[in-house]
C-alpha cells in the first residue's frame, strides 16, 4: 500500500530563513504530487501540484517543490519564510493504477510556526 | 463559483449514538472523496464516491459508511459512536474526468463524541 513521510512535524524558523520539507512516498508506479496548506482556522488549500513534465514547479506564495522520482520525493522549498507562512503542510500523492482509478494518499503534516 | 460546503460544521454526540455528515461539492464536481482528519493519525482516507457508486474504501470499520445522490451530494454516516470517532471529517471534490484532476476540500465538520 501507499505511505506516504513526512520527515518534520514541527518546524521553527525566524522570518527570512529559508524552509524545506522533505516528503517521501512509496509507491513505484505513476503519481501526481501535491502539497496543501492549511491555515490557523482555514481549511485546506493547494498550495501546487505536480503531474508530468518540469519536475521542478512552482506554486502560489512563492513556494516551490521538486520531483525527484528516483528517490521518490517531493520536498517543498521557499527561500524567504514569512510569519504568514505558519501553518500546517501537508504532503499527497495520488497514485493511478492501470484500472484507471486514483487513490490519494496524505503524509501526517508538517506544522510550521514562524517567529517574526 | 461556490466552493465545497460540508453541514454541520460542528456536532456533539454521545457514545452508541449515530451521525449524518453532508458533503455538497463544486457544482460540476461528480468525485466526492471523504477524510478522516486528527491530530495523531493526520488525513486519513474513508472512501470516495463517483457517479453515486463507491470507488474505493479505506481501512475503516463497517460503522462508517457513505452514499452519494444524483446531484452528485454525499453523506457520511458514522454508527455506534465511539470516542475515538472525535475527529475532523474532510470532504473533498472533484471532476475526476482526467487523471490531472485536483481535490478541493470543505471546511469540514468537527464531531466531538462525549
Amino acid at each position: 500500500a501507499q505511505s506516504v513521510s513526512q520527515h518534520n512535524h514541527h518546524v521553527i524558523l525566524s522570518e527570512a530563513a529559508s524552509l524545506e520539507l522533505g516528503c517521501n512516498y512509496s509507491y513505484g508506479g505513476t503519481v501526481n504530487l501535491f502539497w496543501y496548506v492549511q491555515y490557523p482556522g482555514q481549511h485546506l488549500q493547494l498550495l501546487l501540484k505536480y503531474f508530468s513534465g518540469d519536475p521542478l514547479v512552482k506554486g502560489i506564495k512563492g513556494f516551490e517543490a521538486e520531483f525527484i522520482k528516483s528517490k521518490f520525493s517531493f520536498n517543498l522549498r521557499k527561500p524567504s519564510v514569512q510569519w504568514s507562512d505558519t501553518a500546517e503542510y501537508f504532503c499527497a500523492v495520488k497514485e493511478l493504477d492501470s484500472g484507471g482509478y486514483q487513490k490519494v494518499t496524505f503524509g501526517i503534516g508538517t506544522k510550521l510556526q514562524v517567529i517574526p | 463559483k461556490a466552493g465545497v460546503t460540508q453541514t454541520p460544521r460542528y456536532l456533539i454526540k454521545t457514545r452508541g449514538q449515530q451521525v449524518t455528515l453532508s458533503c455538497s461539492p463544486i457544482s460540476g464536481h461528480r468525485s466526492v472523496s471523504w477524510y478522516q482528519q486528527t491530530p495523531g493519525q493526520g488525513l486519513q482516507f474513508l472512501f470516495e464516491y463517483f457517479s453515486e457508486t463507491q470507488r474505493n474504501k479505506g481501512n475503516f470499520p463497517g460503522r462508517f459508511s457513505g452514499r452519494q445522490f444524483s446531484n452528485s451530494r454525499s453523506e457520511m454516516n458514522v454508527s455506534t459512536l465511539e470516542l475515538g470517532d472525535s475527529a475532523l471529517y474532510l470532504c473533498a471534490s472533484g471532476r475526476q474526468v482526467e487523471s490531472t484532476d485536483t481535490q478541493y476540500f470543505g471546511p469540514g465538520t468537527r464531531l466531538t463524541v462525549l
